[in-house]
């Protein structure tokens, strides 16, 4: 069965500092690869996905994540967090093929600090 | 505002009582889906319509949840004789048949049993 791993339950960076959460899946294919964030009383939002392709890939709001075959990872990054950027982030994973059973991590809380 | 749309935003229901969600997806989506997320956790799969026919259930859905999807648009997610282990945010997404299966998520309606 696939499952999805963020090791980072809460991480708190300063305003204007870089940030990079972690994300490890397993899965016996390359699965469809996703990041949501989830701010309070809102729903899941959508920042970038992975298909295929360059394994670098540019989502909303200024973020990035970066495909690593050898290493079962998809990490989010973003260079400069502003205070807004404060939510919660849930990475997850589908099978290709089929409807896409879409397979969530248990989420990293970022918190922003002046 | 065209993006997926839940009703109501918040429950608050006794042990024992039924109570029923609807979600209204993107109009031109006929995938529908709908997760459980609980405090500390990211969004579990309950089940999942093509059109009006509900094609997977999760093990997580009892026999006292039952989902519908009757004309193809709109769903409705019924507990019958609510415990205190359903308190949770109940979250509705939407997405196209194609091979990418981005999906668009609602706001949620969040159920506290008392």
């Amino acid at each position: 069965a696939q499952s999805v791993t963020q090791p980072d339950i809460h991480i708190t960076v300063s305003e204007g500092a870089s940030l990079e959460l972690r994300c490890n899946y397993s899965y016996g294919a390359t699965p469809y690869l996703f990041w949501y964030v989830q701010s309070p009383g809102q729903g899941l939002q959508l920042l970038l996905k992975y298909f295929s392709g360059d394994t670098l890939v540019q989502g909303i709001k200024g973020f990035e994540a970066e495909f690593k075959r050898s290493q079962s990872s998809f990490n989010l990054r973003k260079p400069s967090v502003h205070w807004s950027d404060a939510a919660e982030y849930f990475c997850a994973v589908a099978l290709s093929g089929g409807y896409q059973k879409v397979t969530f991590g248990t989420g990293t809380k970022l918190q922003v600090i002046p | 505002d065209t993006g997926v749309s839940q009703d109501p935003r918040h429950k608050i229901t006794k042990r024992g009582q039924n109570v029923t969600f609807r979600c209204d997806p993107i109009s031109e989506h006929n995938r529908l889906y709908w997760y459980r997320q609980t405090l500390g956790q990211g969004p579990e799969f309950l089940t999942y319509f093509q059109n009006e026919a509900q094609l997977e259930k999760s093990r997580l859905l009892s026999d006292r949840f039952s989902a519908e999807r009757p004309k193809g648009s709109f769903s409705t997610l019924e507990i019958q004789r609510t415990e205190q282990g359903d308190s949770a945010m109940y979250l509705c997404a939407s997405s196209v048949v194609r091979e990418y299966n981005e999906q668009f998520f609602g706001p949620g309606t969040r159920l506290t049993v008392l």
